[in-house]
């Protein structure tokens, strides 16, 4: 069966460190990647995604995300977290040409002031 | 203003009791989709809509029921067949080509 492993579920930082999560996926086709936020409060919102070129994307706030196709993997990261960046975040995959999406059981992120 | 719209926020329902939570989007997205959200667990799919007037059980269809008789709207009808209703459940649509979600802002349900 298809699934998504996100291994960390609670992560605390301080502010100004490295952060990144990791995300592997169960499938053996062509796949398009996401990484979702949800801050405390707010609506599940997208922060980068992933369909083809360079596996190295950009998203919103300073994030980043690597897919590596050899280890089925596509880690979030970014170089220097804020307090701001407390939310949590959740991986998603969707075979290509298919609607349906499979997510990952998300990741928890504290960030100290 | 374009969204989606869920309603309402927070719902109480006795057992034994069937409840539709409504989604609404203007988007004009081809695909909706319900999930339900526990702590630990992240989103896991109940049904998705392609298209109008037709719909697809998702990961964790039992004891939940759709329809899609309008493109705007997707509501959900947990009936009492579902053995552990009280959950956060959240809508999204979707584009077919860039197969982007976009998420409602979620109905808390608690079943007494």
């Amino acid at each position: 069966a298809q699934s998504v492993s996100q291994h960390n579920h609670h992560v605390i930082l301080s502010e100004a460190a490295s952060l990144e999560l990791g995300c592997n996926y169960s499938y053996g086709g062509t796949v398009n990647l996401f990484w979702y936020v949800q801050y405390p409060g707010q609506h599940l919102q997208l922060l980068l995604k992933y369909f083809s070129g360079d596996p190295l994307v950009k998203g919103i706030k300073g994030f980043e995300a690597e897919f590596i196709k050899s280890k089925f993997s596509f880690n979030l990261r970014k170089p220097s977290v804020q307090w701001s960046d407390t939310a949590e975040y959740f991986c998603a995959v969707t075979p290509s040409g298919t609607y349906k999406y499979i997510f990952g059981t998300g990741t928890r992120l504290k960030v100290l002031a | 203003d374009g969204g989606i719209t869920q309603s309402p926020k927070y719902l109480f329902r006795k057992e034994g009791q069937n409840v539709t939570l409504s989604c609404e989007q203007n988007l004009n997205h081809d695909a909706m989709y319900w999930y339900r959200q526990d702590p630990g667990q992240g989103l896991r799919l109940i049904y998705y809509s392609q298209i109008v007037n037709d719909f697809q059980k998702g990961d964790i269809a039992e004891g939940y029921s759709v329809s899609r008789e309008k493109k705007e709207s997707f509501p959900l009808t947990v009936t009492s067949a579902q053995k552990n209703p009280t959950a956060f459940y959240l809508c999204a649509s979707g584009t077919k080509l860039y197969n982007e979600q976009f998420f409602g802002p979620g109905t808390r349900l608690t079943v007494l």
